[in-house]
């Protein structure tokens, strides 16, 4: 069974601070990853997404991959209120000419001001 | 360019009935994939369609089909509605749907099955 693991929180953090959301993959065969930000009643919006070893910056967002540990992050720099949401992890399941999503359950956000 | 459009956005149904939900990916968009979140499962993998077929399946029933049109256009039916089946319904489209392609998600539509 392919699963993502993320942990359900809530994570908090102060205004300002560095939020740190995780997440582990047991496929070692998936190669591409996504976070999506979910607010409340609404659908999952992509924040980024990252196919290599290392950190990948985009804005106030570094996703940071590690292939050996199996292992997903995602940095979110100067946190603000706004970002209060539920991430989801995914990782791609791609076999041969198809793929599909496998989700986390997502770490719920609050940011406090 | 237009995101993803879901159809209709909330529907309330009775157990036994059946439903069709529609969803009209990015123009260019030419995979729809559709998943099942609710509170306790997260998000689920239902089916992806590719070009009219369906290339990828989820665990699912028989009960929740799909189909995709020559434009691109998917809807999935649910037959025979169970309680358990109340939950929010998103497709998400993508160019192709494979590595490398990132899918985008439609506002969704909320069943309720009462």
């Amino acid at each position: 069974q392919k699963e993502v693991e993320q942990n359900s929180g809530p994570l908090s953090v102060p205004e300002g601070a560095i939020a740190s959301l995780n997440c582990t993959y047991s496929d070692r065969g998936s190669q591409s990853f996504f976070w999506y930000r979910q607010y409340s009643g609404k659908s999952p919006e992509l924040i980024m997404f990252i196919y290599s070893n290392g950190d990948k910056e985009d804005g106030r967002f570094t996703a940071q991959l590690n292939k050996a540990s199996q292992y997903v992050s995602l940095l979110i720099r100067d946190s603000q209120p706004s970002d209060s949401a539920t991430y989801l992890c995914a990782a791609l399941n791609y076999g041969g000419s198809q793929g599909n999503l496998i989700f986390g359950k997502g770490t719920k956000l609050s940011v406090k001001p | 360019k237009a995101g993803v459009t879901q159809t209709p956005r909330y529907l309330i149904k009775t157990r036994g009935q059946q439903v069709t939900l529609s969803c009209s990916p990015i123009s260019g968009h030419r995979s729809v994939s559709w998943y099942q979140q609710t509170p306790g499962q997260g998000l689920q993998f239902l089916f992806e369609y590719f070009s009219e077929t369906q290339r990828n399946k989820g665990n699912f029933p028989g009960r929740f089909s799909g189909r995709q049109f020559s434009n691109s256009r998917s809807e999935m039916n649910v037959s025979t509605l169970e309680l358990g089946d109340s939950a929010l319904y998103l497709c998400a489209s993508s160019w192709t749907g494979l590595e490398g392609n990132e899918q985008f998600f439609g506002p969704g539509t909320r069943l309720t099955v009462l």
